[in-house]
């Protein structure tokens, strides 16, 4: 099962920032949290991965609570283009473990 | 570099025969896998590979098989198809742990069984 709870739909206006809620309060010390996104029909693409520290890249940022119980990602200027389904997963940094993917959120960017 | 491609991008399959999803990456990826999405659902890992000869299963490994021979080809067998694997599979590879390089995934084969 995952180890995530996300909204399952969210909408947001073209232009405004996009802000994703992920819930992991059973994450371990060890565990990242790591967001993909799914455009439709498409394989899912990687965004960002944090440990405790916030995290910023060219796509996305990430907000990670003190406690690590859960993240909120955040786009900041969200385009049509961004409307995907947007998954939240946590997993340990290294060794085999393979990713394991819940239901996501569906983000509609609305012009 | 192509990334991760799969082959076919479509398959029409009649109840119980056989097929081989293609997947190849030049990426030199030591880690590939096998998901697949069902309508409206996340995905679910059928098989993983952690490098060439080394193979291993997922949440749901039935009726399926796998072979790693080389390092870029990662093929995805259904032996005696059946109409629940109506479904997406998609492939994808990272070089190392997830937590080094994140997984690169192909553009999916949408597959039907009747």
């Amino acid at each position: 099962d995952a180890k995530t709870t996300q909204p399952p739909s969210m909408d947001c206006a073209e232009g405004r920032a996009a802000n994703l809620p992920c819930n992991h309060s059973t994450i371990s010390g060890n565990e990242y949290v790591y967001w993909y996104r799914q455009i439709h029909s498409q394989g899912p693409q990687y965004i960002i991965h944090g440990l405790k520290n916030n995290e910023t890249n060219e796509m996305a940022s990430l907000i990670i609570t003190e406690d690590r119980k859960s993240s909120t990602l955040i786009l900041p200027h969200a385009t049509l283009r961004d409307t995907a389904v947007y998954y939240c997963i946590v997993r340990v940094y290294s060794g085999n473990t393979p990713l394991v993917f819940g239901k996501g959120t569906r983000l509609s960017v609305i012009a | 570099n192509a990334g991760v491609t799969q082959t076919p991008k479509f398959r029409i399959l009649k109840i119980g025969q056989s097929m081989t999803l293609q997947c190849t990456q030049d990426m030199n990826h030591n880690y590939m896998y096998w998901y697949r999405q069902d309508p409206g659902m996340g995905l679910k890992l059928i098989y993983y590979s952690v490098g060439a000869g080394i193979t291993d299963k997922g949440e749901v490994p039935n009726g399926y098989n796998v072979s790693r021979s080389t390092t870029e080809d990662f093929p995805l067998r259904l032996e005696l198809a059946a109409p629940s694997q109506t479904s997406v599979y998609f492939c994808a590879g990272a070089s190392g742990g997830l937590g080094a390089s994140p997984l690169h995934f192909g553009n999916g084969t949408r597959l039907t069984v009747t």
